[in-house]
């Protein structure tokens, strides 16, 4: 079966750095793109962007390059999402996804999402 | 950027056709996919290549494209369809990017 596997939510002040997590199981997870995906309170899906696991080939939105890093270890299926200054406006759900290829790219298996509270 | 856009909203009674649009200038040349997402859960992918449905997904959800709009309709709905759906594809540089989102009310 098929699972993204995301860490728990946390609580920041602004300034402070974090580093979220999304491990995937049963499948290889070297040959998919993992996806992250913000939801801001109320809001709508943003694409951040994604990372190749095998190779760590990364792309990003124009909107998050150079506010967020993707990184991944393929050693143990897990890809990373990580702030080095957080902002009050960083407060959001983050999904990672699988991304499959089928004459086009979607994401067939999400993670349960991560809660990031940035507050003074 | 590119962008795709959708109605913020529509309400339909149970039992009737909820139909939401998307439109975007490269869908003629890109696939649409079609998410559900209810409150407090994970979005869940409901259509793939404009028209195919995942295994799982009851038969009163399909799919249609035209130009630069596709659409998802959802016949006979039901209380359990109210949720937000978005629909995502992707730019000429393989950039992926999601619809503005619709909420669907069941009246």
């Amino acid at each position: 079966e098929v699972q993204l596997v995301q860490s728990g939510a946390e609580v920041k002040k602004p300034g402070e750095s974090l580093k979220i997590s999304c491990k995937g199981s049963g499948y290889s997870f070297t040959t998919y793109w993992i996806g992250w995906v913000r939801q801001m309170p109320g809001k709508g899906l943003e694409w951040m962007g994604i990372i190749y696991p095998d190779d760590s080939d990364t792309r990003y939105s124009p909107s998050f390059q150079g506010q967020v890093t993707i990184s991944a270890d393929k050693s143990i299926n897990t890809a990373y999402l990580r702030w080095s200054g957080l902002k009050a406006s960083d407060t959001a759900i983050y999904y990672c996804a699988r991304r499959y290829d089928n004459s086009g790219y979607y994401y067939d298996y999400w993670g349960q999402g991560t809660l990031v509270t940035v507050s003074s | 950027s590119y962008e795709l856009t959708q109605p913020p909203s529509v309400s339909v009674s149970p039992g009737q056709t909820a139909r939401i649009t998307c439109s975007g200038d490269a869908l003629p040349k890109q696939y649409a996919y079609w998410y559900q997402q209810k409150p407090g859960q994970a979005p869940v992918l409901v259509m793939y290549k404009d028209t195919e449905r995942p295994s799982g997904i009851p038969e009163r959800f399909s799919g249609s494209s035209s130009g630069t709009t596709v659409t998802l309709t959802i016949s006979g709905l039901q209380a359990e369809d109210e949720a937000d759906y978005y629909c995502q594809s992707s730019d000429s540089n393989s950039y992926d990017v999601f619809g503005t989102g619709t909420k669907v009310t069941v009246l």
